[in-house]
């Protein structure tokens, strides 16, 4: 079966500091792959999302970049955060297999806390 | 513009009782999915249930329904028989099939069942 790995869960960076966050997939080939933050008691923003590797698409400009070096892993990534970075951050992965059911699965998520 | 809008910030209801929650899309791909997720204080994202533009019968899952209105391009969730583990977060995405694959996100419908 597939699953999604997103780590750390919590993380408390100093504003300046780099970051990065990984996410692999498992049990699945060629996912469609996906950052979203969340900030406190809000939506759902698209940062990034992949059709494969090394294909990028951001959603919003940003100091934040993402890559993909390989087919399941997705990395977040920033030379130097904001304290706007603060948020709740998911990776999600789908399939498009048409016009089927094709929903996006959640990792756990990141609680990012910049101070 | 907004491509997903839930104008309801906070909802209540009396346990037992069944419950709408408001979602409207704005997109000019004739294919696309509509989905419906939950998010529990946790912060994990549970898929409840799909629809596809070109479903001709609305969508069922359990106590969850989708009440589609494709003309006015609304997909609205009814949960019926709320139970006091339905209190969360509850989120409306769209998929545009032709324009990249990429999930929007509505701001999300706070849920509190009552006692």
């Amino acid at each position: 079966s597939q699953t999604i790995h997103q780590w750390p869960a919590t993380l408390v960076q100093p504003v300046g500091s780099p970051l990065s966050l990984e996410c692999t997939v498992e049990g699945t080939s060629n996912p469609n792959l996906y950052w979203y933050r969340q900030a406190a008691g809000r939506g759902l923003q698209l940062l990034f999302y992949s059709v494969g590797i090394g294909q990028i698409s951001s959603e919003v400009p940003q100091n934040l970049s993402a890559s993909r070096p390989q087919d399941r892993q997705f990395i977040l990534s920033s030379k130097k955060l904001l304290l706007s970075d603060s948020g709740f951050y998911l990776c999600a992965w789908s399939v498009l297999t048409g016009l089927k059911n094709t929903e996006a699965f959640f990792g756990q998520g990141t609680r990012l806390t910049v101070v | 513009a907004q491509k997903i809008t839930q104008t309801q910030p906070g909802m209540f209801v009396q346990e037992k009782e069944a419950v709408t929650l408001d979602c409207t899309y704005d997109t000019s791909d004739p294919s696309y999915g509509l989905f419906w997720y939950k998010q529990p204080s946790s912060g994990e994202m549970i898929f409840l249930i799909y629809q596809g533009s070109y479903d001709q019968q609305n969508a069922t899952e359990g106590r969850y329904s989708l009440n589609f209105q494709k003309a006015r391009k609304s997909a609205n969730l009814v949960i019926s028989a709320s139970q006091l583990g339905d209190s969360a977060m509850y989120f409306c995405a769209m998929r545009e099939w032709d324009t990249g694959n990429q999930f929007y996100f509505g701001t999300g419908t706070s849920l509190t069942v009552i006692p």
